[in-house]
């Protein structure tokens, strides 16, 4: 496997359902994100990790809780969620090689309907 | 706050006719910009970056960009477009401080006539 990889690709649940989406970066990538993609709106930021340590949380409500083993892993556990959380979930890796050369590498994504 | 705005929610152009997608950025000092491409069902590809130096940056698939201070904009072009250049079109900013922080406009979906 190579890049970003996401999983599942699609989820359905109901609201007082608990899952996790996982995301592998196999590009060596000290920093992981999580982006919340809705429809005619704008990508939001939702999770920053660098080496593990959470360094950036967008006000998500805590029904997301976010969680980075190690600087490959990201997990998204999701646990009594509203249907207004439907989306694509994009997981992204990124690497600070030098001052300014940082770029975003994003997965596929997970699609996830509440019902 | 830092705003990233896409004027056009949508473009149809002719296959062969050149296409050019407006990104325009709020930002006091010269961010990092970046377009990305998005296909249906997938994530987000890098088509061009801009950091530095020369304003034109080429990029991927024929791609080019080119970044004017003086209307904070990062205006995407393709000469001729393709059927398979069909897709959803992103640009991004992070600003220079803070490494992890992009922000993205609300994307430009472009239809391809035949």
């Amino acid at each position: 496997e190579t890049g970003v990889t996401q999983t599942p690709r699609h989820l359905v649940m109901g609201m007082t359902n608990k899952k996790s989406l996982k995301c592998e970066q196999h590009l060596g990538h000290n920093a992981m994100y999580w982006y919340k993609q809705s429809a005619k709106k704008p990508l939001e930021l939702m999770f920053v990790y660098n080496f593990k340590e959470q360094t950036e949380n967008n006000s998500v409500p805590s029904r997301f809780s976010p969680e980075c083993p190690n600087s490959s892993h990201l997990f998204l556990h999701l646990h009594t969620l509203q249907p207004e959380d439907s989306a694509l979930y994009l997981c992204a890796s990124s690497q600070e090689l030098s001052p300014g050369a940082n770029v975003l590498t994003f997965g596929a994504g997970s699609r996830l309907t509440v019902l | 706050a830092q705003s990233v705005t896409q004027p056009d929610i949508h473009i149809t152009v002719s296959e062969g006719a050149s296409l050019e997608l407006r990104c325009n950025y709020s930002y006091g000092a010269t961010p990092y910009l970046f377009w990305y491409v998005q296909s249906p069902g997938q994530g987000l590809q890098l088509l061009l970056k801009y950091f530095s130096g020369d304003t034109l940056v080429q990029g991927i698939k024929g791609f080019e960009a080119e970044f004017k201070r003086s209307q904070s904009s990062f205006n995407l072009r393709k000469p001729s477009v393709h059927w398979s250049d069909a897709a959803e079109y992103f640009c991004a900013v992070r600003p220079g401080r803070n490494f992890n922080k992009f922000y993205f406009g609300s994307g430009t979906k472009l239809n391809v006539k035949p």
